[in-house]
């Protein structure tokens, strides 16, 4: 069974680091690419970026670039997501999710929901 | 690139049937067979109930059934039950990279 277990909740202060991760299992982690995705509260969702962690090659959408660092750990079957300064704006469930077939999101992690505030 | 479009809401009684738009352009939606369509109930992950515009995989009832025409693609829902009250967002690869992907808005489906 494939399943993507993601990190628990966090509560950051605004200017606060903060890396989150998503830990694969039942699958080959290094051959899939593992894609992360906000949901703002009430809101739809958004593609972030994706990463391939058998070599780390990572695509950020242009609307999250140079905001988070997508990496990954193929050691360890780990994929992160990773921000060097929060914001407030930043309060939102992050899902991880695995590509399937054609370009499909097939399993999903339960969540991180991360609140930013002071 | 925006989002796709979608109706904020859709409805229908047990037993009907619904179907839902989204709308994108020819640089998404419309140029690549590769919508996909995700069911998501309150406090829950998505989960993936169509993909490639009109496949269903594993352990999706025959009642979710996708489509498209040029630049829109739907998602069909046969005979209505309660536990399909959910909100439901497509997705289609973007093309602008080989990795690009775009959601709509999402739709939320009320079983009346």
């Amino acid at each position: 069974e494939v399943q993507l277990v993601q990190s628990g909740a966090e509560v950051k202060k605004p200017g606060e680091s903060l890396k989150i991760s998503c830990k694969g299992s039942g699958y080959s982690f290094t051959n899939s690419w593992v894609g992360w995705m906000r949901q703002m509260p009430g809101k739809g969702l958004e593609w972030m970026g994706i990463i391939y962690p058998g070599n780390s090659d990572t695509r950020y959408s242009p609307s999250f670039q140079g905001h988070v660092t997508i990496s990954a750990d193929k050691s360890i079957n780990t994929a992160y997501l990773r921000w060097s300064s929060l914001q407030a704006s930043d309060t939102a469930m992050y899902y991880c999710a695995r590509r399937g077939e054609a370009y499909s999101w097939f399993d999903w992690g339960q969540g991180t929901l991360l609140t930013v505030s002071s | 690139q925006s989002a796709l479009t979608q109706p904020p809401s859709a409805s229908g009684s047990p037993g009907q049937s619904v179907t839902i738009s989204c709308t994108g352009t020819s640089s998404d939606v419309g140029g690549y067979n590769y919508v996909s369509w995700y069911q998501q109930h309150p406090g829950k992950a998505p989960k993936v109930m169509i993909y490639e515009v009109s496949e269903r995989p594993a352990g999706v009832p025959d009642r979710f059934s996708g489509s498209k025409s040029g630049n829109t693609a739907s998602l069909t829902v046969s005979g209505l039950q309660a536990e399909d009250e959910a909100d439901y967002y497509c997705s289609s690869f973007a093309g602008s990279n080989i990795l690009n992907v775009v959601f709509g808005g999402g739709t939320k489906l009320t079983v009346l």
